[in-house]
C-alpha cells in the first residue's frame, strides 16, 4: 500500500481565497483524522472520521473550516476564506478498526497564506 | 477530556548520551499509548504502542518505553543516541472511539 496520501504538498494562496486540501486513506482503514501543526500550538486534532461519518469536529477551529469524506476512499479539508493565521502544516492520518488505534500519516501540506 | 504532557519541550544533548522524555496522559478509561517521532521536515513515524501486556515495550531504533499505570506515565528512553535521533517526539494517547490525542511534543537535538 502506497500509505496516506496527501495533496498538494505545499500551497501558498493569498489571504480569501479558498483551500482545498485532500486526503487518501490507507485501504480498508475506517478512521480518518485531520490534524494541525503549528511552532504555537503543537499538533491539534481537527476532526476525524469513522466510516465517513464525523464522530467529533470539536477541535475545527471556526465556521471558516469545514470537511467532508465522501467516501472510503477520499476526504477534503476546506478554508473559506482563509487567513494568514491559518498557516500551518495539516496532517491526514488514518486507522484501523475500532481497538486498533495506531494512525499512520500522510506526508503533510503545508499551507501558507499571504 | 484526555490530555497529554511532555515535561521538556527541548532537550539537547551529546552522542552516546541516554535520553528520557517524559509523559504523562489524564483519562480514567482504557488507553492505548504510542510514541511518535518527527524527523526534520517529514511526516509522524511510530516508534513504538503499548497495548495491554508487558508494560516496557520496545520500539524501533533501539527506543523502549514504560507504561506506569498509577502514574499515568509513559516515558521514553534510549540508553545511546546517535546524531540520527535529532528530531521531535510526540506521545499520544488513544481512548474510546478511537481518538488520538497528542502531546505538544518535544524536539530533541544530538549534538555530534
Amino acid at each position: 500500500d502506497a500509505g496516506v496520501i496527501q495533496s498538494p504538498r505545499h500551497e501558498v494562496t493569498e489571504m480569501g481565497q479558498e483551500v482545498t486540501l485532500r486526503c487518501k486513506p490507507i485501504s480498508g482503514h475506517d478512521y480518518l483524522f485531520w490534524y494541525r501543526q503549528t511552532m504555537m500550538r503543537g499538533l491539534e486534532l481537527l476532526i476525524y472520521f469513522n466510516n465517513n461519518v464525523p464522530i467529533d469536529d470539536s477541535g475545527m477551529p471556526e465556521d471558516r473550516f469545514s470537511a467532508k469524506m465522501p467516501n472510503a476512499s477520499f476526504s477534503t479539508l476546506k478554508i473559506q476564506p482563509s487567513e494568514p493565521r491559518d498557516s500551518a502544516v495539516y496532517f491526514c492520518a488514518s486507522s484501523l478498526g475500532v481497538g486498533y488505534t495506531e494512525a499512520f500519516f500522510g506526508q503533510g501540506t503545508r499551507l501558507t497564506v499571504v | 477530556a484526555q490530555s497529554v504532557s511532555q515535561h521538556n519541550h527541548h532537550v539537547i544533548l551529546s552522542e552516546a548520551a541516554s535520553l528520557e522524555l517524559g509523559c504523562n496522559y489524564s483519562y480514567g478509561g482504557t488507553v492505548n499509548l504510542f510514541w511518535y517521532v518527527q524527523y526534520p521536515g517529514q511526516h509522524l513515524q511510530l516508534l513504538l504502542k503499548y497495548f495491554s501486556g508487558d508494560p516496557l515495550v520496545k520500539g524501533i531504533k533501539g527506543f523502549e518505553a514504560e507504561f506506569i499505570k498509577s502514574k499515568f506515565s509513559f516515558n521514553l528512553r534510549k540508553p545511546s543516541v546517535q546524531w540520527s535521533d535529532t528530531a521531535e517526539y510526540f506521545c499520544a494517547v488513544g481512548t474510546a472511539g478511537n481518538k488520538l490525542t497528542f502531546g505538544g511534543g518535544t524536539r530533541v537535538l544530538v549534538k555530534p
